[in-house]
């Protein structure tokens, strides 16, 4: 299986800073056909996860332009521009380059 | 919009077997590929199996003694079966749709776009 790595595990964050996410794989996630198999996703509160993220860097549909997504291989990173309070919750990558998919184990991002 | 709905029972006894249903609602299964993923209390997510619209799967190694996963199109539904539970199995189950997209190369690439709401399931005697 392919082991994924996030860091931090807890992410203290004041509205309107910047954050970032880190998230490393053990393989490549690099298909031959050149795009990474990485994927972010937003657990808030008492809800299933949401898609931000696909391909390592394409925001998914309705996702604000202050998620972005970075990286290539087994090094991604996930950046949010200007915090918002509606952001907090856990953030999980997912790699979907070979079964079993494989997450991260979360970063809890709150507001200080 | 697509919704996913999962169903089934929020307790059961330990060796027995769980069914959990997923009905899709606002589209057609046909053409997607459709997971399950559980998450046990304050743990992180595992995937545990998907299936596609066509009826091929796949399951996670870590349980596929135990599971079989099947689609019914005409339904507009899809199942997970999970054998000899213990309270390991003791998590929420989501179901999710996963859309695969052409590369314009012959392979294709995915993401998992929509979710259900998930489902407790404890296990318990």
């Amino acid at each position: 299986d392919i082991g994924m790595t996030q860091s931090p595990l807890s992410l203290p964050v004041t509205p309107g800073e910047a954050a970032s996410i880190s998230c490393r794989s053990s393989q490549s996630l690099l298909h031959s056909n050149g795009y990474n198999c990485l994927e972010w996703f937003l657990q808030k509160p008492g809800q299933s996860p949401q898609l931000l993220i696909y391909m390592g860097s394409n925001r998914a549909s309705g996702v604000p332009d202050r998620f972005s997504g970075s990286g290539s291989g087994t090094d991604f990173t996930l950046k949010i521009s200007r915090v918002e309070a509606e952001d907090v919750g856990v953030y999980y990558c997912m790699q979907a380059l070979q079964t079993p998919y494989t997450f991260g184990q979360g970063t809890k991002l709150e507001i200080k | 919009q697509v919704q996913l709905q999962e169903s089934g029972p929020r307790v059961v006894r330990p060796s027995e077997t769980l069914s959990l249903s997923c009905i899709v609602s606002g589209g057609s299964i046909s053409g997607y590929y459709w997971s399950w993923i559980r998450q046990p209390p304050g743990e992180a997510l595992e995937w545990i199996a998907y299936i596609s619209s066509s009826g091929s799967y796949i399951y996670n190694p870590s349980v596929e003694s135990r599971v079989s996963i099947s689609v019914d199109t005409s339904r507009n539904q899809f199942s997970l079966k999970v054998k000899s539970l213990t309270a390991a199995d003791t998590a929420v189950y989501f179901c999710a749709r996963e859309v695969r997209r052409p590369d314009g190369s012959g392979s294709y690439y995915g993401f998992l776009d929509y979710w259900g709401r998930g489902i407790l399931v404890t296990v318990s005697s």
